[in-house]
């Protein structure tokens, strides 16, 4: 199975700021690479498909990047509704696997 | 609206069975694949089950293999996950997801609880 590790598992950054997510995959998966947001209690929401392309009605502050083993998820300028848990997604191979998730807070 | 609408969840014993259910609306079900993507209490989220537009492919994870069965029907615009022998560990929220561009998940459920306990 393909394990993916995302960093930071969390991490807190004010209103305005540039926050970067990591997720590392156990082995190459092109651009195979999801990602999305998830608020307590509720399901999660498809932010980014294939590595970098935006999901319909996303904000365009969020972007995604990286290819083969190494991704990540940006938002430009951090905005209050954007305190979520935050998941990357393998779609290369069965089992598809998801990151264990990075949560982020607003200070 | 395009909407996942999932039922069937509740409390059973360990060893029993239960059968969820996600009902579609809004979208050409038959065209799509669809997933069952599951989440312990404080923890991640757990791909555990595919099958294709057609019914014809099915996939499953490790751990629900011979236990969990996924099927749909497309006249009724449904999917299911026949439960069987069910484990503590089986306690989640089980959500059923759309299968679009790249095999990302773009509609999803509100999810159901199950709860295995005695």
């Amino acid at each position: 199975d393909i394990q993916m590790t995302q960093s930071p598992s969390s991490l807190s950054a004010s209103v305005g700021d540039r926050v970067t997510i990591t997720c590392r995959a156990s082995q190459s998966i092109s651009t195979y690479l999801n990602w999305y947001q998830q608020k307590p209690g509720k399901a999660p929401k498809l932010l980014i498909y294939a590595a970098s392309s935006l999901q319909s009605g996303v904000p365009s502050r969020f972007s995604g990047s990286g290819s083969g083993t190494d991704f990540t998820l940006t938002i430009s300028s951090l905005q209050p509704e954007d305190s979520s848990t935050y998941y990357c997604q393998q779609t290369s191979s069965t089992p598809w696997t998801f990151g264990q998730g990075t949560k982020v807070e607003i200070k | 609206e395009v909407q996942l609408v999932e039922s069937g969840g509740g409390l059973v014993e360990p060893g029993g069975s239960l059968r969820l259910s996600c009902a579609a609306s809004g979208f050409t079900f038959s065209t799509y694949s669809m997933n069952w993507v599951r989440q312990a209490p404080g923890k991640g989220l757990e791909w555990i089950s595919y099958i294709s537009s057609s019914g014809s492919t099915k996939q499953y994870a490790d751990s629900v293999k011979g236990r969990l069965t996924i099927s749909r029907d497309n006249a009724r615009n449904s999917l299911y996950l026949q439960m069987n022998s069910l484990r503590d560990e089986d306690t989640a929220v089980y959500y059923c997801a759309r299968d679009a561009t790249a095999e990302a998940f773009d509609i999803w459920g509100q999810g159901t609880m199950v709860t295995v306990s005695s």
